[in-house]
């Protein structure tokens, strides 16, 4: 597609429930990122894929968070038994692995956990 | 570590004015590339202006400016002839060209007004 497609769009989840939220990022590139934006917040780095490496999970905030990225192109962000401090929006970035030529950005999933 | 600081939380401008957002980072490397986002209501990050910190020349995109001083760590945007379309919520960050992550700064919402 043209863009960095996120789905879904807002996700409202009861508390303790898992949720799986996804990235489909534009085609031909091959670094892909996961941020959190928490309400009135910056940007938080959760997760880095890269072609066939080791993803870079050194942002993720718990280990009810995971993410796989599979073929080298959609990813799947998976936060498990969801608590009310996740809610937030998930934004999914990709670009080419190198040069200045910026991240293009998904409109992001608003997770809301009651 | 890279951090970047965004010591305005709020602005506020009149339509047809000039208004500047301050930006300041810390980092040790030397090559490097400065970023300003901009966030409407929509959710969607849209690229405003990028630099290289090897350039010395300032970035110009049509209305949107920045002033980069790399030794003192600075990396304001000027926004000329403010339309009410400017109004959205702008982030600074810093990223390599291989790099893993961008790093944000907690952002700066601009109200411009009529």
């Amino acid at each position: 597609g043209a863009g960095v497609s996120q789905s879904p769009s807002n996700k409202v989840t009861e508390k303790g429930k898992d949720v799986e939220l996804r990235c489909d990022p534009i085609s031909g590139h091959t670094a892909l990122y996961w941020y959190r934006q928490s309400l009135g917040q910056g940007l938080e780095f959760l997760i880095y894929f890269q072609g066939n490496s080791a993803p870079d999970k050194s942002g993720l905030p718990s280990d009810r968070f995971s993410a796989e990225r599979t073929g080298g192109s959609v990813s799947t962000l998976t936060i498990q038994r969801t608590q009310q401090e996740d809610s937030a929006v998930y934004l999914c970035a990709s670009r080419v692995y190198a040069g200045n030529y910026g991240y293009t950005f998904g409109s992001g999933t608003r997770l809301t956990v009651v | 570590a890279q951090t970047v600081t965004q010591s305005q939380p709020e602005m506020s401008v009149q339509e047809a004015e000039t208004v500047t957002l301050s930006c300041t980072y810390d980092t040790s490397e030397n090559n490097y590339y400065l970023f300003w986002y901009k966030q409407p209501p929509s959710r969607q990050m849209i690229l405003v202006i990028r630099q290289e910190a090897y350039k010395q020349q300032n970035a110009t995109e049509n209305r949107f400016s920045v002033n980069f001083q790399k030794a003192a760590k600075s990396f304001s945007l000027k926004i000329s002839d403010s339309q009410l379309g400017d109004t959205a919520m702008y982030f600074c960050a810093w990223g390599m060209e291989y790099g893993n992550k961008l790093v944000f700064g907690a952002g700066t919402i601009l109200r411009v007004k009529s």
